[in-house]
């Protein structure tokens, strides 16, 4: 089945904790990116890939980072949470380019 | 101005009814357009994307005004199960690359 995954769905954490969301697609994209959703905002991209090794900001990058050593893996990572980073994480993947975007289930974050 | 605006609603209308939903965006420049659904803590689904000739899958209908910068969804005999939050998204490169953006959503509610 087409999927992207995301791990974990629920996390609870601690102000400076580093943390690591991952995200894996077996759908052989090229394109990966992050948001977050928050109330009366929506979508926010974070970061985004075009391709292995090539990762570069959305737009509101503070406070995280990515990596794309393979293909199918976008993990996102933060260093050092703060409350304000408590949010709703999708991930999401395309075959080329972000246009007819597949998302993961969804990491509900909550850092206190 | 917001990059893609959108009336939030909610909009609660009864079974059978249509329903029109327009979103504006700003980047004159923007290259591709879409509608995603996205059910109550669910992740964003694709719901079809949108072509300048306008497009219609079933009992949805999708148009593009470039002219005016809008976008719109006419949904005819709305079900129950059409209940959501429908998110108007646009891919504003100039490149046809790199990111979308999402509209905050307009939530439907279909009453029995």
């Amino acid at each position: 089945e087409a999927q992207v995954t995301q791990n974990p769905r629920y996390l609870i954490t601690v102000t400076g904790k580093k943390l690591t969301v991952t995200c894996s697609q077996n759908m052989n994209h090229e394109y990966m990116s992050w948001y977050r959703q928050d109330p009366g905002l929506g979508l926010r991209q974070i970061y985004y890939s075009m391709n292995v090794e090539v990762t570069d900001k959305g737009d509101v990058p503070e406070g995280y980072k990515v990596s794309r050593k393979e293909k199918r893996n976008f993990p996102l990572i933060l260093e050092s949470p703060s409350p304000n980073q408590t949010s709703l994480y999708f991930c999401a993947s395309s075959p080329q380019g972000p246009r007819e975007a597949f998302f993961g289930q969804g990491t509900r974050l909550t850092v206190v | 101005r917001k990059e893609v605006e959108q009336d939030p609603g909610p909009f609660n209308v009864p079974e059978g009814a249509t329903v029109a939903f327009n979103c504006t965006y700003s980047n004159s420049a923007s290259q591709s357009f879409f509608w995603y659904r996205q059910d109550c803590r669910k992740e964003p689904k694709l719901l079809m994307s949108v072509y300048s000739s306008g497009n219609e899958d079933g009992r949805f209908t999708a148009q593009l005004n470039r002219a005016s910068q809008y976008i719109s969804l006419l949904i005819r005999d709305s079900k129950l199960s059409d209940s959501a939050t429908y998110l108007c998204v646009v891919n504003p490169s100039n490149f046809g690359n790199e990111k979308l953006t999402f509209g905050t959503g307009t939530r439907l509610t279909i009453i029995p």
